[in-house]
């Protein structure tokens, strides 16, 4: 069957730094999405990986190993407003996303 | 442009009740997409379109329905409503010029469906 997995929920602190995991096993790979979503709110894009390596986007960065069918999330300088679920979403052989569950993430002051 | 816009953002249904939620979206994009959100769990494909008048299962199809007429609007049909279809309905679309890529979704702001 098909896998995402990522940690159910984090903790950090304002202006830290933030690293959440993904790892997944599917049926072929298209490439990997990480969103965010707000609490009641619609997911928004942040990143997109098809090839091993990482990509840096302002304060966001993802990394992604295909072997490894690993991915991460890394957030710098932390704010209040990025207090919101993380989801990370692979496409599979038949270009449709299979979805995490999202990891929740707590900031604090 | 308004991007993705969703009707209603709320709802309660009684069981056996039928109901159309409404998804629109002005960005002139092929691909379409209805998924559900459960607490807890992933979103989960319910069916998706490439284009007018092409529609496919997903994931989760069974006890719904949908249409696409036009390339703006994409609706989904609840014929018989259940307690499990109680869960929060997300629209998304996006757009490819070719087939076999994979291109960013675009959600909109989803719809809640309490059924009782």
């Amino acid at each position: 069957g098909q896998n995402i997995d990522q940690p159910t929920e984090m903790t950090a602190t304002e202006g830290a730094i933030v690293q959440i995991n993904c790892t997944y096993q599917t049926s072929g790979f298209n490439g990997l999405f990480w969103y965010q979503q707000h609490a009641g709110e619609a997911p928004t894009f942040l990143s997109y990986n098809v090839l091993d390596g990482l990509e840096e986007k302002g304060r966001f960065s993802s990394f992604l190993s295909r072997s490894k069918g690993y991915s991460y999330l890394l957030l710098k300088e932390l704010q209040m407003k990025d207090s919101a679920s993380y989801l990370c979403a692979v496409a599979d052989s038949n270009y449709q996303l299979i979805w995490g569950a999202g990891t929740k993430l707590i900031i604090k002051p | 442009n308004a991007g993705v816009t969703q009707t209603p953002k709320f709802r309660i249904l009684k069981i056996g009740q039928s109901m159309t939620l409404q998804c629109a979206q002005d960005m002139n994009h092929n691909y379409m997409y209805w998924y559900r959100q459960d607490p807890g769990m992933g979103l989960k494909l319910i069916y998706y379109s490439v284009g007018a008048g092409i529609t496919d299962k997903g994931e989760v199809p069974n006890g719904y329905n949908v249409s696409r007429s036009t390339t703006e609007d994409f609706p989904l049909r609840l014929e018989l409503a259940a307690p499990s279809q109680t869960s929060v309905y997300f629209c998304a679309s996006s757009y490819s010029s070719t087939s076999g890529t994979v291109e960013t979704q675009y959600f909109g702001p989803g719809t809640r469906l309490l059924v009782l």
